[in-house]
Formats: C-alpha cells, sequence, structure tokens
C-alpha cells in the first residue's frame, strides 16, 4: 500500500471548516483514497473515500488533486466531538490490508 | 452502514493465562478479516489477516503460535491471546470488509497483570 504523510496535529476552533491534508505520492491507479477517524479507546470510524473525483457525504468532504498525489479531508463546521486522530490511508479494496500512519490528531476549540 | 462487534470489550487476567477474544460481522459476511494491535498513544498495527476457512496471514514479528487466529465462520473470527504476558496488553481492534469499504469492530482492551 502507499505510505502516506500527514501533519502531525492541527487545530481547529468550534464552527469552523477543519481542512486536514495527507499526501500520498506513490499511490497506484487501482487503489483509493480512504479516510477513517479515531475518537479515544474507540474502533476507527470511516468517514469518506474517493478514486479521483471529488466527494461529500453527510460527514465531510474529499478533495482529490487531479494527480491524485494529495488530498484533503474537509469538515465544513466543526465540533468539539470531531476530536479525534484522522487517518488517511490508500488501498485498493476489501482484500487489501489498511496500513495506518501516525494520522492527525485534530482538537477542536470553543 | 455495516457493523462489527466485538467482544469483550475489555478483559483483565492474570499472566499466564489465555484469552479469546471474538469479532463478528453482523449484518455481511466476510471472507477476510484482519486484526490490529494498538499500543497507547500509538498507531494500529495490523497483526495478522484472518482467511475464512484457512490459515491466517500474519505480519513479520507477530507470533502465530502465541496469537492464534480461527476463521470459523463467514460472520466470526476469533483471536486468542496465548500464555498472555504483561507486555501483551494493549487495545485489540478487528475489521471486516464488504465492496471496497472496511468497518471497525469497537476494539477490545486487554489488561494482563
Amino acid at each position: 500500500d502507499a505510505k502516506t504523510t500527514q501533519p502531525t496535529s492541527m487545530d481547529c476552533a468550534e464552527g469552523r471548516a477543519a481542512n486536514l491534508p495527507c499526501n500520498h505520492s506513490t499511490i497506484s491507479g487501482n487503489e483509493y483514497v480512504y479516510w477513517y477517524r479515531q475518537i479515544h479507546s474507540q474502533g476507527p470510524q470511516y468517514i469518506i473515500h474517493g478514486l479521483k473525483n471529488n466527494e461529500t457525504n453527510e460527514m465531510a468532504s474529499l478533495i482529490i488533486t487531479e494527480d491524485r498525489k494529495s488530498s484533503t479531508l474537509i469538515l465544513p463546521h466543526a465540533t468539539l466531538r470531531d476530536t479525534a486522530v484522522y487517518y488517511c490511508i490508500v488501498f485498493a479494496g476489501t482484500a487489501s490490508k489498511l496500513t495506518f500512519g501516525t494520522g492527525t490528531r485534530l482538537q477542536v476549540t470553543l | 452502514g455495516a457493523v462489527v462487534s466485538q467482544h469483550p470489550s475489555w478483559v483483565i487476567c492474570k499472566s499466564g493465562t489465555s484469552v479469546k477474544i471474538e469479532c463478528r460481522s453482523l449484518d455481511f459476511q466476510a471472507t477476510t478479516m484482519f486484526w490490529y494491535r494498538q499500543f497507547p498513544k500509538q498507531s494500529l498495527m495490523l497483526m495478522a489477516t484472518s482467511n475464512e476457512g484457512s490459515k491466517a496471514t500474519y505480519e513479520q514479528g507477530v507470533e502465530k503460535d502465541k496469537f492464534l487466529i480461527n476463521h470459523a465462520s463467514l460472520t466470526l473470527s476469533t483471536l486468542t491471546v496465548t500464555s498472555a504476558h504483561p507486555e501483551d496488553s494493549s487495545f485489540y481492534i478487528c475489521s471486516a470488509g464488504e465492496a471496497y469499504e472496511q468497518y471497525f469492530g469497537p476494539g477490545t482492551r486487554l489488561t494482563v497483570t
């Protein structure tokens, strides 16, 4: 699986948009970009995924650059409950292993 | 979305005993499940891939005789930590996939005293 790099930590004020970047310059053509988050002492929670088009769901938006070497997860209106570690992962499908990097620790503050 | 459960959610055992952790896919069938371990303030580390009807595949450095994995049905995989020691204390998480999504269990916190 392609390696990803993310900032170690970020802060965001409640109500503002949180933009979490991820670099995946060695991504292969059949690999998707996935985002998960892990709230303290819980299992990771799926957020969103995409191949090359931008995606949006009820939780977030995913912006993937045209060359697919980087992406940004956008939480449009961050709340305190969005405080978590966010993992950007690239992998090719169900039977493929997910390799977790260190992720970005997002702290949402009042 | 699909649901993956784990049991127990936490367990305390004495050094030298064995502990079994169950991972179930509740509303879908999973031929492949994954087991992860997470130490405090660290990321998830893949331990092994559990394959229904065949032997598990272990990551480098993971002792297959210590961490026994059984994937006896399409909805259940079990991880048994044999002869547990305090250094095995960790947060154990399983995941199962459906199509292009991986769903994670809530995790099992193991404390070995």
